[in-house]
């Protein structure tokens, strides 16, 4: 495994609550994203970080804001849920240039009704 | 936008009957090609990846080959194993500035019966 811990891995929440993803990582590598998982989708990039407060956009990223206050932490909150983000969101980690070698996390059941 | 299509999105094979799945995309740029399986309730594993300056690479049963003139590459399973059975996932790195970030395919669901 690549040392990634993703918590929760299952939640129910209602539409228009605030949720928070946490993603921890052991491998002190630089770079960490984001992904949310669809059918028919694939997994598609909704943000990411290459250092400590540095994050940016990916190709899905309303809705949805991130945060890294330490290299080993990253977080993702939905502001006010909505049913569409019902999905399995996955953390990723690489260590070097951004894209190369992803490993990802166990992944994050999001139910919301 | 940058895409990466796959297919088949479903894929049914005798087990030690061989498996090819097939991507194509569309930045020519792109300069790094892996494939990832995922079983099921699991995240996805890296099994093989291959960059551009190469047409192809083999790990025992699993080959990637890349055609860049063509912008397309596949990943070919030889001798499947009913432990084969997952969904498989390409990718391709697209250049973004200067960052560059992995845009997947929709995936393919392989399945090997005994």
């Amino acid at each position: 495994d690549a040392g990634i811990t993703q918590s929760p891995r299952h939640k129910v929440t209602e539409t228009g609550t605030p949720v928070t993803l946490r993603c921890h990582q052991t491998e002190n590598h630089r770079y960490m994203y984001w992904y949310r998982q669809d059918p028919g989708h694939g997994l598609r990039l909704i943000h990411y970080s290459y250092g400590v407060k540095d994050t940016d956009k990916g190709e899905v990223s309303d809705g949805y804001s991130v945060s890294r206050s330490k290299t080993e932490d990253f977080l993702l909150t939905l502001e006010s849920a909505t049913s569409s983000q019902t999905s399995v969101y996955f953390c990723a980690i690489s260590e070097g240039s951004l894209g190369n070698t992803i490993y990802f996390g166990e992944g994050s059941w999001l139910t919301v009704v | 936008g940058e895409n990466v299509e796959q297919h088949p999105s479903t894929l049914s094979v005798q087990e030690g009957d061989s498996a090819v799945i097939k991507c194509t995309y569309s930045d020519s740029a792109s300069n790094y090609f892996p494939w990832y399986k995922q079983e099921l309730g699991k995240g996805p594993q890296l099994i093989i990846d291959i960059r551009s300056n190469v047409g192809e690479k083999k790990d025992q049963r699993i080959a990637v080959t890349l055609n860049k003139t063509a912008k397309h590459f596949s990943l070919h399973i030889t001798e499947t194993q009913p432990e084969d059975s997952a969904v498989y996932f390409c990718a391709a790195k697209i250049s973004s500035g200067n960052t560059g970030k992995l845009i997947f395919g929709q995936g393919t669901t392989l399945q090997v019966k005994p």
